[in-house]
């Protein structure tokens, strides 16, 4: 079955400390990652993809294959990181994408 | 970035009326988009993908004569909800992909309310 799983509905740090949004997924075969994020009363946005291996605003997610996961860091958070962070996967380049439930990250001042 | 354009943005409409959401790429051209449901707290569910002139795909659940979906024009795809109950109530994302690939644009959602 093909299935995304976000197993944290809230996570809350302070500023500056690390956050990690834990995603592990379910999938036969090669599927492509993806990190989306909505901040309050915005569309969603595509904040990072497996396949690009970049870094962007200081958050970065490595593809584990031995353990199905793609987990999204960041050293120190920041306020204006708040918002709500969904874990997808599309099979097959067909753009269909399968979401987690999604992890809202609350960082406190 | 290429933009999405979802319109209304909000909707309230009588039990058993019929409301048409519209989806448009603005700035470039979608052979596919896709229909995605969300309520709240949780997450996106994929209702159907629109591929332009042609019929569109309902994955498993999803009743096409009820969210009819239309992909008239490369820039244009429309969700009518008919005889909309308020269980359907809830609110609809459209994405649209450029070329071929994975890379997908996000409306800023509909709130359809059914009273």
């Amino acid at each position: 079955a093909q299935r995304v799983t976000q197993p944290e509905k809230l996570l809350s740090v302070f500023k500056g400390a690390p956050v990690e949004l834990k995603c592990n997924y379910s999938y036969s075969g090669s599927p492509e990652l993806f990190w989306y994020v909505q901040y309050s009363r915005q569309r969603l946005q595509l904040l990072l993809r497996h396949i690009s291996r970049e870094s962007i605003k200081g958050f970065t997610a490595d593809l584990n294959k031995g353990e199905t996961s793609f987990h999204l860091k960041k050293p120190f958070a920041q306020e204006e990181d708040s918002a709500m962070y969904y874990c997808a996967l599309s099979g097959s380049n067909t753009g269909k994408l399968i979401f987690g439930q999604g992890t809202t990250l609350q960082v406190k001042p | 970035g290429a933009v999405v354009s979802q319109h209304p943005s909000r909707v309230i409409c009588k039990s058993g009326t019929s409301v048409k959401i519209e989806c448009r790429s603005l700035d470039f051209q979608a052979t596919t988009m896709f229909w995605y449901r969300q309520f709240p707290k949780q997450s996106l569910m994929l209702m159907a993908t629109s591929n332009e002139g042609s019929k569109a795909t309902y994955e498993q659940g999803v009743e096409k004569d009820k969210f009819l979906i239309n992909h008239a024009s490369l820039t244009l795809s429309t969700l009518t909800v008919t005889s909309a109950h308020p269980e359907d109530s809830s609110f609809y994302i459209c994405s649209a992909r450029i070329g071929t690939g994975n890379t997908i644009y996000f409306g800023e959602g509909s709130w359809l309310t059914v009273v």
